[in-house]
């Protein structure tokens, strides 16, 4: 079936340095893919998104770009801050289905 | 404006009682989703409502879970003969429309406790 596999947890960074949070999917299709954030405390929130093969989604300097032939949709930002310290999601929704199929999470850690 | 909203925020129950947690989305909002989150997952979907009929429930567990959404606004999952591994973060969300490209917003989740 369908499915999201992200990176092991937790990242732990200093300030200012760069990340990487790898994520790959299994789906037929062409799903959209999405990357939501979960701040301590706080709901669910959509970071960033892309609907379609080599769409770049991007927000509060973070970027996904959709690789349709590594099956991937890996989470990037040049230079993290301890603010950005969350549980990061990645997700995929398929065209013919409103259900939103997440990863297992990825910790960030930022120190400063 | 107001998000979605999810009332209790907590509720502890024993097992083998029945619970009502209830969903506010955003107004205007057609579709309305319930997952829920166990520790240190991500969420898994349950049912989506596409105004007030169940357009996809093939993600609720076993019968003892049933969602309405009566008048295609607020909405209501009801758990039948709680167990303990029923105890979880259960998260509401909405969007505009329920197409694939659409945004859903979530809630800040009812965390149930079943001892």
């Amino acid at each position: 079936g369908d499915s999201v596999t992200q990176m092991e947890g937790p990242v732990t960074l200093s300030e200012e340095a760069f990340l990487t949070i790898n994520c790959t999917y299994t789906a037929t299709g062409y799903p959209s893919l999405f990357w939501y954030v979960q701040y301590p405390g706080e709901g669910l929130q959509l970071l960033l998104k892309a609907t379609k093969a080599d769409d770049k989604g991007s927000n509060k300097g973070f970027e996904a770009t959709y690789r349709k032939e590594t099956t991937s949709f890996h989470l990037e930002k040049g230079s993290v801050q301890v603010s950005d310290s969350a549980v990061y999601f990645c997700a995929l929704k398929k065209s013919n289905t409103g259900k939103l199929i997440f990863g297992q999470g990825t910790t960030l850690q930022v120190k400063p | 404006g107001a998000g979605v909203s999810q009332t209790p925020s907590n509720k502890v129950t024993e097992k083998g009682k029945y619970v009502e947690l209830r969903c506010d989305p955003i107004s205007g909002h057609t579709a309305l989703y319930w997952y829920r989150q166990s520790l240190g997952q991500g969420p898994e979907f349950l049912i989506y409502f596409q105004g007030t009929g169940a357009a996809d429930d093939s993600g609720l567990p076993n019968d003892r879970f049933f969602a309405v959404r009566p008048e295609g606004s607020v909405s209501t999952l009801k758990i039948q003969r709680t167990e303990r591994g029923d105890s979880a973060v259960y998260l509401c969300a909405s969007s505009l429309d329920g197409e694939s490209t659409d945004t859903q917003y979530f809630g800040p989740g009812t965390r149930l406790t079943v001892l």
